[in-house]
């Protein structure tokens, strides 16, 4: 089983739509929680970090719950260049390795 | 801009050849991340740096690679003998201000043939 699992999509919407991806992860131990975004052939770029309490950035709404191991990101009203893959990732010891999971690809059509 | 360079940003390579990656970081960080991404796939971890000193590294990392950091500024990742499923784009990272998360330099993207 992955470290960090997600459903690879890809998600396809219209814009203006609200779209979820959800996101699980196995060690309990993990202590910080991110969603990145990354465009096709770039490097992945810092979309928001993830709380507990949740916290939003704009169009962009992201909640961890720590009991169920499950990481959520909620897009309001997509733009077309919100078209791209949003990895979950999940930091288990301070200062060392980050874990990705395979992403989901979403692309948003006029 | 994330304040990392890599160098080259692609490379061609025959089956057998080896290859060398650099990794800059225009500012001093003390720590220096490498991670690996293949096609359809999240980055997976390779190794990592504290300074100088190579701390930690994964069990992707076979005999055949080897990373350096020698003067605990830019780090070299070295290939030798490739190989068909080396093929992929190999990403440099320094950690945030707040040292959760990290930053992403442009990678590499190597093609084995």
């Amino acid at each position: 089983r992955k470290e960090v699992e997600q459903d690879p999509g890809p998600f396809n919407v219209p814009e203006g739509a609200t779209v979820a991806f959800n996101c699980t992860y196995s060690n309990s131990a993990s202590q910080s929680f991110f969603w990145y975004r990354q465009d096709c052939r770039k490097e992945p770029k810092l979309l928001m970090s993830v709380y507990s309490s949740g916290n939003e950035d704009g169009r962009f709404t992201a909640q961890l719950n720590r009991a169920s191991q499950y990481i959520s990101l909620l897009i309001r009203d997509s733009k077309l260049s919100d078209s791209a893959t949003y990895l979950c990732v999940v930091n288990a010891k301070s200062f060392q390795k980050l874990v990705f999971g395979t992403g989901t690809r979403l692309l948003v059509s006029p | 801009d994330t304040g990392v360079s890599q160098d080259p940003r692609h490379k061609i390579t025959k089956r057998g050849q080896n290859v060398t990656f650099r990794c800059d970081p225009i500012s001093e960080h003390n720590r220096l991340y490498w991670y690996r991404q293949t096609l359809g796939q999240g980055p997976e971890f390779l190794t990592y740096f504290q300074n100088e000193a190579q701390l930690e590294k994964s069990r992707l990392l076979s005999d055949r690679f080897s990373a350096e950091r020698p003067k605990g500024s830019f780090s070299t990742l070295e290939i030798q003998r490739t190989e068909q499923g080396d093929s992929a784009m190999y990403l440099c990272a320094i950690p945030a201000v707040n040292q959760e998360t990290q930053y992403f330099g442009p990678g590499t993207r190597l093609l084995v043939l």
